[in-house]
């Protein structure tokens, strides 16, 4: 399967500010999605990062909020702007290959004081 | 959209005992998959199921698809305390999203 690096692994930030994290994968994939797990939960899908066009948004999730990037078919960003407490979680980033299951990458564990 | 739900949300395992976790869609799903996630780690992927009525089995675990495909259990026996964790079953349709279950997490009694 692919290796997914993402960064940053953690981070604490201030109210107000923004975060990109970043996603790359070894390879070309097909797909890659964003989740979000809040602290204790399941996980959430953001949002599937389409290549070279704006991402597509779940229910409760918006571009102004979470813009997203993908440039080509191995990179990504999210960015989580202006945060709030209510946005610490860990934000995973998930790339599906052609004939192969999603996997996940390690996580970006994100607390907002 | 689809929902999945998953019980039981806590499993408590005495060392060497067998459980089983459910998944229930409300909706039929192309396919099912199952990741395990260790505390502090971040889900890992365990085994895909697509067709109905599979079972596939990895050492102590066994997966099983029902034949409506819209249910999953996963059944673990002999626990270890390397099975500690939280599983997770996440079902998809043909836009290859995947909906969570709730997840559950299972602790070991040694």
């Amino acid at each position: 399967s692919a290796v997914i690096s993402q960064k940053p692994s953690r981070d604490i930030c201030q109210r107000g500010t923004s975060l990109t994290i970043q996603c790359q994968v070894d390879s070309q994939v097909t797909m890659m999605f964003w989740y979000r797990q809040q602290p204790g939960q399941s996980l959430t899908l953001i949002a599937t990062a389409n290549q070279g066009s704006e991402a597509t948004y779940e229910s409760g999730f918006v571009i102004d909020k979470f813009p997203i990037s993908r440039p080509n078919l191995t990179f990504s960003t999210l960015t989580v702007s202006n945060m709030s407490p209510e946005d610490s979680s860990i934000y995973l980033c998930s790339v599906l290959g052609e004939n192969q299951p999603q996997h996940f990458g390690d996580g970006t564990r994100l607390s907002i004081l | 959209g689809q929902q999945v739900m998953q019980i039981p949300q806590y499993q408590h395992v005495q060392e060497g005992e067998d459980f089983t976790t459910y998944c229930n869609s409300s909706t039929t799903l192309s396919n099912i998959q199952w990741y395990k996630q260790r505390p502090g780690g971040h889900p890992v992927f365990l085994i895909q199921l697509v067709k109905s009525g599979e079972v596939k089995k990895q050492k102590r675990l066994t997966f099983q698809f029902g034949e409506a495909k819209k249910n999953s259990s996963l059944h673990i026996t002999a626990t270890q305390t390397t099975d500690v964790g939280t599983y997770f079953c996440a079902g998809s349709s043909n836009d290859y999203k995947l909906s969570f279950g709730a997840g559950t997490t299972v602790t070991v009694r040694a």
